[in-house]
Parts: structure tokens; sequence; C-alpha cells
């Protein structure tokens, strides 16, 4: 959807390197999501923030950091402590008795 | 918390028969089920979505079944194309749509 943004759409990392994906979205939307997907698999849940100032862990959140200071915006951070980061990101949002949406996603690897 | 069920993993079709893909939930508390197509590379998008006050419902060619009691819900797409082979993935949510729980997916491959 064009509502959410995705950025960079690739992205390398260093051995001990924090990096940073950006999700931003103008829908107006309450709820934002992050989904890591390894190759051939489902969607795992890593951090969900259903307000401003607010998020919880999902599945798989070691690893991850996340902040939600305004509405539009909910960046990922994949620390140094994911010792295994290569997958496909996914940022998602959705409002009260929506669906999600998605964005297109960045393929995080490492080098 | 919910666990969402997929089946089959992969399915091969030939073009211009149906393919059923079926999904099982635990919580009784969801309310809402979305069906998401991914091709490859490309990002999960709404292709049906139903929910508990409705037993099915139909989109040209797709169609999906819920049986509340039974906790399960089914994608029907009829007239298979090869546009249809991608990934296909069900979920479930128990609260206004968020907090999205989703199956791990079926690889649909539809064979000219």
């Amino acid at each position: 959807d064009g509502g959410i943004t995705q950025s960079p759409k690739y992205l390398f990392r260093k051995e001990g390197q924090n990096v940073t994906l950006s999700c931003e979205q103008n829908l107006n939307h309450d709820a934002m999501y992050w989904y890591r997907q390894d190759p051939g698999q489902g969607l795992r849940l890593i951090y969900y923030s259903q307000i401003v100032n607010d998020f919880q862990k999902g599945d798989i959140a070691e690893g991850y950091s996340v902040s939600r200071e305004k509405k539009e915006s909910f960046p990922l951070t994949v620390t140094s402590a994911q010792k295994n980061p290569t997958a496909f990101y996914l940022c998602a949002s959705s409002i009260e008795d929506q669906p999600q949406h998605f964005g297109d996603g960045t393929r995080l690897s490492i080098l | 918390g919910e666990n969402v069920e997929q089946h089959p993993s992969t399915l091969s079709v030939q073009e211009g028969d149906s393919a059923v893909i079926k999904c099982t939930y635990s919580d009784s508390a969801s309310n809402y089920f979305p069906w998401y197509k991914q091709e490859l590379g490309k990002r999960p998008q709404l292709i049906i979505d139903i929910r508990s006050n409705v037993g099915e419902k139909k989109d040209q060619r797709i169609a999906v079944t819920l049986n509340k009691t039974a906790k399960h819900f089914s994608l029907h797409i009829t007239e298979t194309q090869p546009e249809d082979s991608a990934v296909y993935f069900c979920a479930a949510s128990s609260y206004y749509g968020q907090n999205f729980v989703f199956g791990p997916g079926t690889r649909l491959s539809v064979l000219p």
C-alpha cells in the first residue's frame, strides 16, 4: 500500500553494529507492527504498538528495540545482540476493526 | 494465546482446478479472519476477510468459509490461474482486528 513506507529496501549490517529500519505511515492508523520473515517461512511478530509512546513485545523481541514517538512512525532497531538478523522485515499498520496493511519490506543481510 | 495452524504447507493444482486451504485457530474469542497473498519478495496483500458473524463470503473466484463451532476457516479458489501461484497466509484476531496471529503459510503452485 502506498500509505506505508519502509526504508531502506536493502540493508547490510556489519558485526557488532546496530541498524535502524524505518517505517512511516500516512493512513492515520493507531496500531503498527514489525514482523520478521525468514525464507520460506511465515510471519513472526517482533513488536507492536497500539498507541503513541506504548509498545509491546511480540514472539521474538530479543535483540530488537522500537520506539513510537509519533503516530506515523515506528522504527525498528536491530541490535548487535541479534545474532542472526538476516531476514525480510515487514512493517504493518491497522486501525480498529480493520485489516493490517503492509509496507514493501526491508531485506537485511550480514556483511 | 492464539495459535493458528494451516494446511497444506504446499499445494499444486492444474490450471482451472480448485484449490482449498484450511486453517484452525485455538482462541474462541477470535472474531476476524483475513487471508493474505504474498508473491515472491513482495508484501502480503489482503485478498479476502471474514468476521465471526458471517459464515461465508465470496469475491469473484475467491471464497472464505468459517465454522466457529469447529474453530476453522477455509480459503477456496476456483478456476485457478497461473497468477494465483503465491504463498497464502491466514490469520486470526480477537481485538478489534488488531493483534493478528498468522498461520505458517501455504505455497500454491498452479500448473499450466
